[in-house]
């Protein structure tokens, strides 16, 4: 059974630092890793997605990274900002998605 | 614009009571999904549909019922079997294989009183 966990849990860091979450999955059969961005009491908002055939994707000052074979996946903030801060989930499926636990990160001035 | 709208926002419900949250999608997108988010806690699916008047079961169905009579909407039932209600339920859509446009509704607090 597919498991994904995400960490650290909790991030807090000064404005300006560049910053990177981790997700790991047990099963490297995945189809797409996603990366989910989730304000307090909010939906979910699709930051990036990898396909599994691909390496990495970039959006602005986040890159994520897919390494199939050490069942990983990486977030890069480049240049953190206040507005940053939030919970971030990583999923994986195509379909029926399976979470990982979320990394809260705080940005602050 | 296109979009996934949950209601209501906030639910609660007395013990025994059963209670339905609304999910409505304009996207026209085939599937849709519901899933329960607990606090600190990723999500997890109850229920999803791929196709109007077909749906199944998630990995925590047990005290749940949906329906898809219609493909914009796809209505949630919390029955009184379900012993801890209490979470944050969300819905989203997409297009069966295709992940881009995954879209989430911004999500429905059910408390039990």
């Amino acid at each position: 059974k597919q498991e994904v966990t995400q960490i650290p849990a909790a991030l807090s860091v000064p404005e300006g630092e560049n910053l990177v979450l981790n997700c790991s999955f047990t099963d490297s059969a995945i189809y797409n890793l996603q990366w989910f961005r989730q304000d307090p009491g909010k939906g979910l908002t699709s930051l990036l997605l990898i396909q599994s055939s691909q390496r990495e994707q970039t959006s602005g000052r986040l890159n994520a990274s897919l390494d199939k074979s050490s069942g990983r996946s990486t977030l890069y903030i480049a240049a953190s900002q206040p507005g940053d801060s939030a919970t971030y989930l990583c999923a994986v499926g195509i379909d029926k998605l399976i979470f990982g636990t979320g990394t809260r990160l705080q940005v602050f001035p | 614009d296109g979009g996934i709208t949950q209601s209501p926002k906030y639910l609660f419900r007395k013990e025994g009571q059963n209670v339905t949250l609304s999910c409505e999608q304009n996207l026209n997108h085939d599937a849709m999904y519901w899933y329960r988010q607990d606090p600190g806690q990723g999500l997890r699916l109850i229920y999803y549909s791929q196709i109007v008047n077909d749906f199944q079961k998630g990995d925590i169905a047990e005290g749940y019922s949906v329906s898809r009579e219609k493909k914009e909407s796809f209505p949630l039932t919390v029955t009184s079997a379900q012993k801890n209600p209490t979470a944050f339920y969300l819905c989203a859509s997409s297009m069966p294989g295709q992940p881009y446009g995954y879209t989430f509704g911004s999500g429905t607090r059910l408390t039990v009183v």
